[in-house]
């Protein structure tokens, strides 16, 4: 039974640096075709993809947000961890983990809400 | 504003057919797999469709996916008042940067 939940701070001030944790269980990130990403989803608006970790290290960013992000993981404590720079207001959203199977994110963790304000 | 285009909205009555419609262009629709997500309110989205018409195990029949050219459709037949929720589309996108996922901006369903 694959799981995954987000861990974080859920306010953070515009300008600070948020660090975002997923906790996964059922399955191992040193498996062939498996990934974990990132998405986001502002109050009342659509997903947006932000980042994507496969087994073997490879990387994914969202253009838009690339110079912003960064994403490692720590395979042995069964871990994917999201650092956003430079926070912002329009940053509030709602930020999910997700298991990608080969080419598709087939289960999501419940999400966690980030507030950005001062 | 989304890479890929949705309705904002849509709505029919309970076992009526509906169809949400994904817009996208050769880079990410007309050249890569389309995926469903359905999500319920205050709910993490769900896998509803995979590789433009794959049903994962434990999604009804009543949900069908289609793609033809640079854009992508979600039928629901019977519709059924548990139905009602927001829909998103999804690909992958080819872009000078490599492969991105992209989203469409959601469909809400409203079963009348």
């Amino acid at each position: 039974q694959i799981t995954l939940k987000e861990s974080g701070p859920t306010l953070v001030k515009p300008t600070q640096t948020l660090t975002l944790t997923c906790t996964f269980s059922g399955f191992s990130l040193s498996t062939s075709g498996v990934g974990v990403g990132w998405i986001r989803q502002p109050p009342g608006k659509a997903l947006e993809w932000l980042a994507l970790i496969y087994w073997d290290d490879d990387k994914r960013y969202s253009p838009s947000l690339k110079s912003r992000l960064t994403i490692t993981k720590d395979t042995s404590k069964n871990q994917v961890v999201l650092t956003m720079t430079n926070m912002d207001p329009v940053d509030t959203a709602t930020y999910y983990c997700a298991h990608e199977q080969t080419d598709y994110f087939d289960y999501w963790g419940q999400g966690t809400l980030v507030t950005v304000s001062s | 504003q989304s890479v890929l285009t949705q309705p904002p909205s849509a709505s029919g009555t309970p076992g009526q057919r509906v169809t949400i419609s994904c817009s996208g262009s050769s880079s990410n629709i007309g050249s890569n797999y389309v995926y469903w997500y359905q999500q319920l309110p205050g709910t993490a989205p769900k896998l509803l469709i995979y590789r433009n018409n794959q049903r994962p195990s434990g999604v009804p029949d009543r949900f069908s996916g289609s793609k033809s050219g640079t854009s992508a459709s979600l039928a629901i037949s019977g519709l059924r008042s548990e139905d009602e929720a927001d829909y998103y589309c999804a690909a992958w996108d080819d872009s000078l940067s490599g492969l991105n996922w992209v989203f469409g901006g959601g469909t809400k369903l409203t079963v009348l």
